[in-house]
């Protein structure tokens, strides 16, 4: 257990829809960050927030947005679905901004099915 | 971000050591070399990191190469738990300042370690 929790485990819509996948960090991490991982594009950077501001941004789409709030849990927004939206989403968190001293804990994950 | 290569797949027999490995020639001398594995439906979990001597953690070692060019993780005994996929990413630790990098793995493909009992 990395002590990033994500919720739902898995959600099933139709394309055109909107939904939001929830994220808590692990205790004390001041910076959350999504990834995408899909089988044609692999597991991809989507965007990463610290301490409430976004501090950077991946192949995210303008359909997709993300905020962190002051309780340090972030959610991504994915609206207007499209059946290649369908992925395994994931969130990670770490103490300080950029991690490169230190590891990445990754959350189970979120499935998304878009019909 | 500086690009790695790994093969695509390796196999192991259990207890037997494992020596993953990763060529990244376009190193530069502020990357830092991470290694994580994702598990079957798992998120993926850190190994070990880097920069110019070999670490040793209670997961793994990393045995990086002379002149940066290469590296190879080395699992000592693996077992039926360490079958996974294994990453090599390179993280600059001089970004930052535009922000645009800050903080993001750049996952490449990975090798697929198959542990055979």
């Amino acid at each position: 257990d990395s002590g990033v929790t994500q919720t739902p485990k898995h959600l099933i819509t139709a394309t055109g829809q909107r939904v939001t996948l929830r994220c808590s960090p692990r205790s004390g991490d001041l910076s959350v960050y999504w990834y995408q991982q899909s089988l044609d594009q692999g597991l991809q950077f989507l965007i990463q927030y610290y301490n409430g501001e976004e501090r950077a941004k991946g192949n995210i789409l303008e359909r997709f947005s993300a905020q962190q709030f002051p309780d340090l849990h972030s959610e991504l927004n994915l609206s207007s679905l499209e059946l290649g939206d369908s992925a395994l989403y994931f969130c990670a968190s770490s103490v300080a901004p950029s991690g490169v001293y230190n590891e990445q804990f990754f959350g189970p994950g979120t499935r998304l099915t878009v019909l | 971000d500086a690009k790695t290569t790994q093969p695509n797949s390796m196999e192991s027999n259990e207890e037997e050591p494992v020596h993953l490995p990763c060529n990244h020639s376009t190193i530069s001398g502020t990357d830092y070399i991470h290694w994580y594995r994702q598990l079957p439906s798992q998120g993926p979990e850190y190994v070990i990191h880097g920069l110019t001597s070999n670490v040793n953690n209670r997961m793994a070692s990393l045995a990086i190469a002379e002149d940066r060019k290469s590296s190879t993780l080395i699992l000592h005994r693996a077992t039926l738990r360490d079958a996974a996929v294994y990453y090599c990413i390179l993280r600059d630790s001089q970004l930052g300042a535009g922000g645009t990098s800050y903080g993001k793995l750049t996952f490449g493909q990975g090798t697929i370690l198959t542990v055979h009992p």
